[in-house]
């Protein structure tokens, strides 16, 4: 079945440092989904990116979908200590709704 | 934006008994929702699709008999875990698929969650 494979799986930075986690899928998909949980605290919806090569911003982040559409990336300039949290990517396949969750990438940020 | 209600967001039982989670999709219209399963430090684990109107499907290793799923509106779909043990303390979260978007977009809501204590 597919796998989502995503890293590191912790990350500790000094505030105003840039962080990026990764993730890779075994298979190709349809669209990736990046995702957001603050300790304690449920999943929120941060974007989807649907395009082969497809790059997205929004203010201090920056997501890129690969160009064979199995690989993803989140990247965050000069994180805040509001940025504290798990980032999940979640990738689904051609013709499926479901959603396959990499294990997250849990950034601490050091004030 | 589109809200997904939970609840109860927090439940203590005792082994034996049963717990139902309701899902509400609040200011949307839900085909299909879904439910997860959450331990510690762990990533969401797909336990089943629900789908209106029909029976859910289930992921492999999922029981079927032990996690009852009843989707029977839009906006609301429940899991109950019926026989609860302390192997069943977990956190679940639902999520939901607004209906009549296009096939492209895949955006999934979630519920606030639900923590499982089984005593």
């Amino acid at each position: 079945g597919q796998q989502v494979m995503q890293i590191p799986q912790y990350q500790h930075v000094q505030e105003g440092e840039d962080f990026t986690t990764y993730c890779n899928s075994s298979t190709t998909l349809s669209n990736i989904q990046w995702y957001k949980q603050r300790p304690g605290g449920h999943p929120v919806f941060l974007i989807q990116l649907v395009k082969s090569g497809e790059v997205k911003k929004q203010k201090r982040l920056t997501f890129q979908f690969g160009e064979a559409k199995k690989n993803s990336s989140l990247h965050i300039t000069a994180t805040q200590t509001t940025d504290v949290g798990t980032y999940f990517c979640a990738g689904s396949g051609a013709g499926s709704y479901q959603l396959t969750f990499g294990k997250g990438t849990k950034l601490s940020v050091i004030p | 934006g589109a809200v997904v209600s939970q609840h109860p967001s927090w439940v203590i039982c005792k082994s034996g008994t049963s717990v139902k989670i309701e899902c509400r999709s609040l200011d949307f219209q839900a085909t299909t929702m879904f439910w997860y399963r959450q331990f510690p430090k762990q990533s969401l684990m797909l336990m089943a699709t629900s789908n209106e109107g029909s029976k859910a499907t289930y992921e492999q290793g999922v029981e079927k008999d032990k996690f009852l799923i009843n989707h029977a509106s839009l906006t609301l779909s429940t899991l109950t875990v019926t026989s609860a043990h302390p192997e069943d303390s977990s956190f679940y979260i639902c999520s939901a698929r607004e209906a009549g978007l296009a096939g492209g977009i895949n955006i999934q809501y979630f519920g606030a969650g639900t923590r499982l204590s089984v005593l």
